[in-house]
């Protein structure tokens, strides 16, 4: 089955520097894999997806990703954090019984101190 | 174009009571998926609907069912309502094009307290 890992409930960064989520996943097939942001009170807005087009994803706010198969990691970055980044941040993984399921992880808050 | 909306917002319903929720996809999306999402369990898949037909269930009780209508608009119900079923239901839809990794989109969500 498929699973997916984020180390770390709670990351606080200064703002300017830069933001490392990580994210580790299990799939038994190659993976089509996504992050996701929520802001409070609101949904789920996708940050950038992975569907083995390109290893590192660029996505919206300036955050990308890097695919590498060999660690089953998809480590989410930004080189310089804006107090507007505050949020929860989810990992997730299309189940290669339904790609429209997900499997999230557990989610990584996001603190950006001045 | 309009994102995904769901309706009402924010409910509060007691113990024992149903409730019903409702979707509308993005237009064009004929694939509906519903998550539930609590501080303890995380982000749960629900079900998927695919031109009126569930495609995929995940582990939940029957006291949650769902359906989707031939215009892709979809509702869920939970019938007999518990404290634990307080929770964010989110519907999402996508366009169900599998090979490419299709986006799922999300919704505003709806808030559902049991009292």
């Amino acid at each position: 089955a498929q699973s997916v890992t984020q180390l770390g409930s709670h990351v606080s960064v200064s703002e300017g520097a830069l933001v490392l989520l990580r994210c580790n996943y299990s799939s038994s097939v190659p993976p089509y894999l996504f992050w996701y942001v929520q802001y409070p009170n609101q949904g789920l807005q996708l940050l950038l997806k992975y569907t083995s087009a390109a290893t590192l994803v660029k996505g919206i706010n300036g955050f990308e990703a890097e695919f590498k198969k060999s660690e089953t990691s998809f480590h989410l970055t930004k080189p310089s954090a804006h107090m507007s980044d505050a949020a929860e941040y989810f990992c997730a993984v299309s189940d290669p019984t339904g790609f429209q399921k997900l499997v999230f992880g557990t989610g990584t808050r996001l603190l950006v101190s001045p | 174009k309009a994102g995904v909306t769901q309706t009402p917002r924010y409910l509060i319903k007691t113990r024992g009571q149903q409730v019903t929720l409702s979707c509308s996809p993005i237009s064009g999306h004929r694939s509906v998926s519903w998550y539930q999402q609590t501080p303890g369990q995380g982000l749960q898949f629900l079900f998927e609907y695919f031109s009126e037909t569930q495609r995929n269930k995940g582990n939940f009780p029957g006291r949650f069912s769902g359906r989707q209508f031939s215009n892709s608009r979809s509702e869920m119900n939970v019938s007999t309502l518990e404290l634990g079923d307080s929770a964010l239901y989110l519907c999402a839809s996508s366009l169900d094009r599998a090979e490419t990794g299709n986006t799922i989109y999300f919704g505003e969500g709806s808030w559902l307290t049991v009292v």
